[in-house]
């Protein structure tokens, strides 16, 4: 089972709308939770950095948040822009290493 | 450099040949990441070098995969005798140490063993 799973896998979605994407984790502990976005070909670029302790993040039209308790991660895209289509990689520090979740494919059309 | 810099950014190579992936890392960055992303799966971690302390081993697969890091900057990533299960964007990435550096990802190495 993985320790960082991601839903939904791939989501559709129309320019301009709103989406939320989904991570649950059993990482324990941690130090932080990132969200990274990764255009095809490329490498994972990070948009957010929430520590155990903090329940959101806003980078842009990025917005995470974090419950430590029921272990849950979300990011929510506003105004989604062509430009948003990427997978969105949520990923658990623990000690010096990254745990990443299998990241959920988003595609946005005009 | 600018970024994290990776070379060959594609390599096809046939199944029993060696490999060098190289990595060149953002300067000053004492950490040094390398993970494997097969396709559709998520990015495993391979191996971690912090500065002069032993590097972190235990994601390498088998002891085909060995990396090393020379002057605490440029790293190679060795796969000896190519199986075509190895095939994968292998990608590098580099930090400060301390927990809330970011990350910053070369463009990876996509092999390919035929």
């Amino acid at each position: 089972k993985n320790q960082v799973e991601q839903s939904p896998q791939s989501l559709i979605i129309l320019e301009g709308k709103n989406c939320t994407l989904q991570c649950n984790y059993t990482v324990s502990p941690f130090s932080n939770l990132r969200w990274y976005k990764q255009d095809t070909g490329r490498g994972p670029v990070s948009l957010t950095i929430m520590t155990f302790s903090e329940n959101t993040k806003s980078n842009g039209r990025y917005t995470a948040t974090l419950d430590a308790d029921t272990k849950q991660s979300s990011l929510h895209i506003t105004a989604s822009q062509l430009s948003d289509s990427a997978s969105y990689i949520c990923v658990l520090v623990n000690t010096d290493k990254l745990i990443f979740g299998t990241g959920t494919r988003l595609q946005v059309f005009p | 450099g600018a970024g994290v810099s990776q070379s060959p950014s594609n390599k096809v190579t046939e199944k029993g040949k060696d490999v060098e992936l190289r990595c060149d890392p953002i300067s000053g960055h004492t950490a040094l990441y390398w993970y494997r992303q097969s396709l559709g799966q998520g990015l495993e971690f391979l191996i971690y070098f912090q500065g002069n302390s032993a590097p972190d081993k235990s994601g390498l697969p088998s002891d085909r995969f060995s990396a090393e890091r020379t002057g605490g900057s440029v790293s190679t990533l060795t796969i000896q005798r190519t199986q075509q299960e190895d095939s994968a964007v292998y990608l590098c990435a580099s930090s400060r140490p301390g927990p809330l550096y970011g990350y910053t990802f070369g463009s990876g190495t996509r092999l390919t063993v035929v």
